[in-house]
């Protein structure tokens, strides 16, 4: 079945540092959404990727999606204590309903 | 209102007990889910909903029997579970089977 691959698993980072998590799909995606899930919370909807080679900002996030629809990456420049949690990267499949296919989670530790 | 609300936030049941989860959403979406999560690791779709109607149930035991009364509820009825069942369980919805989905904050089920 459809597989999600996520890396890493766990990043420690100083303050200030950049972070990237990234996710591969044995498959290709209609689209890729990332979630952020803080310690003892929720996941909380970051963005959705749908176009081939799409790239997004928000503030100090960049997220990219895989010209062949398959991977996509989640960039941090400049991270914050702030920024703490566990980052999730979900893939969507054609045909209307929103299976999301979670990949493992990368659990960011930022060091201040 | 964006809100899932899900109650109750903790459950602690026997495995002899029969209970119920419930989620409740106002944002018109017509997709629903279940997801259960354990410690450390991504949210594992149990159930969808799509226009009220079961679309989607990924194997899950029968001890698990989900239930969506209107387009605004979802509540999933527990009866005869495991300890192994323990777990945080999440709802959500979507607007459409490809857009963000918002999750509740969770019922934290210890089954003892």
């Amino acid at each position: 079945g459809q597989q999600v691959m996520q890396i890493p698993q766990y990043q420690h980072v100083q303050e200030g540092e950049d972070f990237t998590t990234y996710c591969n799909s044995s498959t290709t995606l209609s689209n890729i959404q990332w979630y952020k899930q803080r310690p003892g919370g929720h996941p909380v909807f970051l963005i959705q990727l749908v176009k081939s080679g799409e790239v997004k900002k928000q503030k100090r996030l960049t997220f990219q999606f895989g010209e062949a629809k398959k991977n996509s990456s989640l960039h941090i420049t400049a991270t914050q204590t702030t920024d703490v949690g566990t980052y999730f990267c979900a893939g969507g499949r054609d045909g209307g309903y929103n299976k999301l296919i979670f990949g493992a989670g990368t659990r960011l530790a930022v060091h201040p | 209102d964006t809100e899932v609300t899900q109650t109750p936030k903790h459950l602690v049941m026997g495995m002899t007990n029969k209970k119920s989860l419930k989620c409740e959403q106002h944002m018109g979406h017509r997709a629903m889910y279940w997801y259960k999560q354990k410690a450390k690791k991504p949210p594992e779709l149990m159930f969808v909903y799509s226009y009220e109607k079961l679309s989607i149930n990924e194997s899950v035991p029968s001890r698990f029997s989900p239930e969506c009364p209107n387009s605004s509820l979802l509540n999933l009825h527990l009866h005869a579970l495991q300890p192994e069942d323990s777990a945080l369980y999440l709802c959500a919805s979507s607007a459409r089977g490809d857009t963000e989905a918002f999750f509740g904050q969770g019922t934290r089920l210890t089954v003892v």
